[in-house]
């Protein structure tokens, strides 16, 4: 098993331009998240999906769009890049009850300049 | 507002010796707590998940301890090694039956071990 896996590992965007930080996961997961991590604020819930066709808002959604077509992927599209997106994203897949336990992807680094 | 804080927010210690990271929680309805570790500039391996039913969980020299009535956790790390140096996460799942499984995190403590 592959676990969680992101791409691109790293990315840096103009302001105004848009792009998908890819996730998927090979775990059967229905549950998938998306984390932003920044200095001083720890990891916020951007968005979630509880089953493929199925996402909703978390703390921080504004700027950000997810769709779920299949159980293994959970893409999150930025829709025109700020420099307050700079951050490390981080994408994670829960494993079923009774435990529910989070499992994380490597992080995307993105820079908005 | 549920909320996670951790103290200290930075810690160093001599190799060998015993620790202790607190992690504190606002509000005591918990499914799971879990404990990550992250080293820098990766990202979250997961160390230990106590479910709400349970008091304490065990893995080598790591125990994680729940005590949901003074809303607290702790992870006790044994004769600490300098491998040991990386930031620790504490996470709340304060799950509902629509929402799935959704993680508040503390900020973490950085941990240093000092040879």
């Amino acid at each position: 098993n592959a676990g969680v896996t992101q791409t691109p590992k790293f990315q840096v965007l103009k302001t105004g331009q848009s792009m998908t930080l890819q996730c998927a996961q090979d775990m059967n997961h229905e549950y998938m998240s998306w984390y932003r991590q920044d200095p001083g604020m720890g990891l916020r819930l951007i968005h979630y999906s509880v089953g493929a066709g199925i996402t909703d808002q978390g703390e921080v959604p504004n700027g950000y769009n997810v769709s779920r077509s299949t159980t293994e992927d959970f893409p999150l599209r930025l829709l025109s890049a700020a420099p307050s997106q700079t951050s490390v994203y981080f994408c994670a897949s829960t494993s079923g009850g009774p435990s529910y336990e989070q499992y994380f992807g490597p992080g995307t680094r993105l820079t908005v300049t | 507002k549920q909320e996670v804080t951790q103290i200290p927010a930075a810690l160093s210690v001599p190799e060998g010796e015993n620790l202790v990271l607190n992690c504190s929680f606002t509000d005591s309805a918990i499914y799971n707590l879990q404990w990550f570790r992250q080293d820098p500039g990766k990202g979250l391996t997961s160390l230990l998940l106590i479910q709400s039913s349970q008091r304490e969980q065990t893995s080598g020299r790591l125990n994680a301890s729940l005590d949901k009535s003074s809303g607290r956790s702790t992870l006790y790390i044994a004769a600490s090694q300098p491998g040991d140096s990386a930031t620790y996460l504490c996470a709340v799942d304060w799950r509902a039956e629509t929402s799935g499984s959704r993680l508040t995190f503390g900020e973490g403590t950085q941990l240093t071990v000092n040879p």
